[in-house]
């Protein structure tokens, strides 16, 4: 079975400051790897994939995130934050013979202060 | 382009109600997901139709909870009796796959309170 880990459940930050957003996994099989946001009253969005290749991947409003094999890890991080990107931030997996069948982490709430 | 439709967009009523959840694909899109969003559980599948028919409902809780997409356009979530346990955020999702570069596509979601 597959399940998803996002330590934090609140990460307070200043405009302008960088932020890194922590998602761990844990699969016995190999599998890909998402983050969706949800904007309040909102559906949730696609921010970004990873599927393969580069360990780096790049996605909208400017977030990235990096795929650590070795530290079951895929954090998002943004380099300088905006209010807009106040919202709740999921991190998912899904088994690659399954793509369909996301598991979701607990979401982390990102709070942007002026 | 419209997005994925949900209605109503709030929904609260007394335990023991029917409850009749609605949505409304993307056109073209031959998937169709139903999930819950609850504090405690998080977000779940519930079931999952490919061209109007249901391929996977291992997510349903139990049987007072069915869907069914008579036509490409429309499908129902329905609980009959609702609980308060059953009281959630219910997204529908709508994608033209299920390969990992055919991302599901959300609507804003039922926010349903049962009392």
């Amino acid at each position: 079975a597959q399940s998803v880990t996002q330590l934090d459940s609140q990460v307070p930050v200043f405009e302008e400051a960088p932020v890194e957003l922590r998602c761990n996994y844990s699969s016995s099989v190999s599998v890909y790897l998402f983050w969706y946001v949800q904007y309040p009253n909102q559906g949730l969005q696609l921010l970004l994939k990873y599927l393969s290749g580069s360990t780096l991947v790049k996605g909208i409003n400017g977030f990235e995130a990096e795929f650590n094999k070795s530290q079951t890890s895929f954090h998002l991080r943004k380099p300088s934050v905006h209010i807009s990107d106040t919202a709740e931030y999921f991190c998912a997996v899904s088994r690659m013979d399954s793509s369909y069948k996301l598991i979701f982490g607990s979401g982390t709430r990102l709070l942007v202060r002026p | 382009d419209a997005g994925v439709i949900q209605s109503p967009r709030h929904e609260v009523t007394e335990m023991g109600q029917e409850v009749t959840l609605r949505c409304k694909p993307i056109s073209g899109h031959d998937y169709l997901f139903w999930y819950r969003q609850t504090m405690m559980r998080g977000l779940e599948l519930l079931i999952y139709f490919n061209n109007n028919v249901p391929i996977d409902d291992s997510g349903m809780p139990e049987d007072r909870f069915s869907a069914k997409m008579p036509n490409a356009s429309f499908s129902t979530l329905k609980i009959q009796p609702s609980e308060p346990r059953d009281s959630a955020v219910y997204f529908c999702a709508s994608s033209p796959g299920t390969g990992p570069n055919q991302p599901q596509h959300f609507g804003d979601g039922t926010r349903l309170s049962i009392l």
